[in-house]
């Protein structure tokens, strides 16, 4: 099993739509979460880090699932501009222990 | 606001040339650390650094090498260019762990 798992898609849906997107991983010890963004040929950014007790940005929602070792992505009211590659992360301690998912691709389509 | 800035952005390169990429932040991050990407295909960790003149090998070291003088500074040196070592290559940095990297805009890079 990879150690962190995302279904790459990709996931085309219509503008206003609400979308989500899993992340699974492997080591029952992690201690960090965090989804960026990537868009084509560029570099990825912090979209927002994943706290246990979840939390919210704007039209982003982001959820951890310790027991079942995942965490999602929801994002409301899709907008044109949220076509791009979402990326988890998953962290247990230093550097050695840092795992990027393949990304998800999200395409809002007019 | 400067942040993570890497040269260059875009280089062709012969088999067997040699070439740094250059990497700087002005955040006073302690942490440094240099990926590749390739498609289909995570980031993968190639060294990173915990601070000025500690480095360590990542998932994918060979053919690169890595200094860490000056906190601010972190080049990444292909010692003898592959074909293989043809990719996007991106700089990172971050306080300490478990806290979220900033990424500069990438190199990328060919080899003939």
């Amino acid at each position: 099993r990879k150690e962190v798992e995302q279904d790459p898609g990709p996931f085309n849906v219509p503008e206003g739509a609400t979308v989500a997107f899993n992340c699974t991983y492997s080591n029952s010890a992690s201690q960090s979460f965090f989804w960026y963004r990537q868009d084509c040929r560029k570099e990825p950014k912090l979209l927002m880090s994943v706290y246990s007790s979840g939390n919210e940005d704007g039209r982003f929602t982001a959820q951890l699932n310790r027991a079942s070792q995942y965490i999602s992505l929801l994002i409301r009211d899709s907008k044109l501009s949220d076509s791009a590659t979402y990326l988890c992360v998953v962290n247990w301690g230093g550097y050695q222990k840092v795992t990027f998912g393949t990304g998800t691709k999200l395409q809002v389509i007019p | 606001n400067a942040g993570v800035t890497q040269t260059p952005k875009f280089q062709v390169l012969k088999t067997g040339q040699s070439m740094t990429l250059q990497c700087a932040q002005d955040m006073n991050h302690e942490y440094m650390s240099w990926y590749r990407q390739d498609p289909g295909m995570g980031l993968r960790l190639i060294h990173y650094s915990v601070g000025a003149g500690i480095t360590d090998q990542g998932e994918v070291p060979n053919g690169y090498n890595v200094s860490r003088s000056t906190t601010e500074d972190f080049p990444l040196r292909l010692l003898s260019a592959a074909p293989s070592q043809t990719s996007v290559y991106f700089c990172a940095s971050r306080t300490k762990d478990n806290q979220p990297q900033h990424f500069g805009d990438g190199t990328r890079l060919s080899i003939l």
